[in-house]
């Protein structure tokens, strides 16, 4: 157990429609990563939230946006879905103060669009 | 900018054999970082390792273990005496120094080796 955790597990959704996955980081960890594992673009970096911020932008959709909150907790809101977002999508968090700067993930949200 | 090749798609060995899954990457930083995480079937990423550019000393831990060639590009990982456990799906990844570029510490990763230990 990594100690980060994410809901819902999985997710099935129509085409159009809104979804949002939370995460939730180790405990003192202030970044958060979100990642998309798809079969056709592999692991792909998303944004990464530093202690509230947005530090890096990835190759995410503008349909898609996060948002990291004062309690650290962050959320990837997803909308007018469409097929081809159908992926598993990973939240990572890390910690500055403890040096490593290992990511650790999370156990993921399966997202299917149909 | 950032590249990490796996060139191995698919590896199947017998159980008690050791492989070696192969990792080159690209980079113009001078400091960076390089990872292995492994991916079973369940389907959650386990971080195994971290390597900075600094340091090439090859590393063991129990049957695993990484060499880190700088000259190459490469940093590759070797599981020896493989177990069925050992099946699932490896990436390595890289990363920009996050003390020169603060805050900026995205994974670049491989697109994966499966790895399948066969009974």
């Amino acid at each position: 157990d990594s100690g980060v955790t994410q809901t819902p597990k999985h997710l099935i959704t129509a085409t159009g429609q809104r979804v949002t996955l939370r995460c939730s980081p180790r405990s003192g960890d202030l970044s958060v990563y979100w990642y998309q594992q798809s079969l056709d673009q592999g692991l792909q970096f998303l944004i990464q939230y530093y202690n509230g911020e947005e530090r890096a932008k990835g190759n995410i959709l503008e349909r898609f946006s996060a948002q990291q909150f004062p309690d650290l907790h962050s959320e990837l809101n997803l909308s007018s879905l469409e097929l081809g977002d159908s992926a598993l999508y990973f939240c990572a968090s890390s910690s500055r103060d403890r040096g490593p700067y290992e990511q650790y993930f999370g156990p993921g949200t399966r997202l299917t669009v149909t | 900018a950032q590249k990490v090749t796996q060139a191995q798609t698919e590896i199947s060995v017998v159980e008690k054999e050791d492989v070696t899954l192969d990792c080159v990457y690209e980079t113009r930083d001078t400091t960076y970082y390089l990872f292995w995480y492994k991916q079973p079937p369940s389907g959650e990423l386990v971080f195994l390792i971290r390597r900075n550019s600094f340091d090439e000393q090859n590393e063991i831990s129990g049957r695993y273990s990484w060499n880190f060639q700088k000259s190459t590009s490469s940093f590759n990982f070797t599981i020896t005496a493989s177990q069925v456990v050992d099946s699932a799906v490896y990436f390595c990844a890289l990363s920009e120094s996050p003390e020169t570029n603060f805050g900026n510490e995205k994974l670049t990763f491989g697109t994966g080796t499966r790895l399948t230990i066969i009974p």
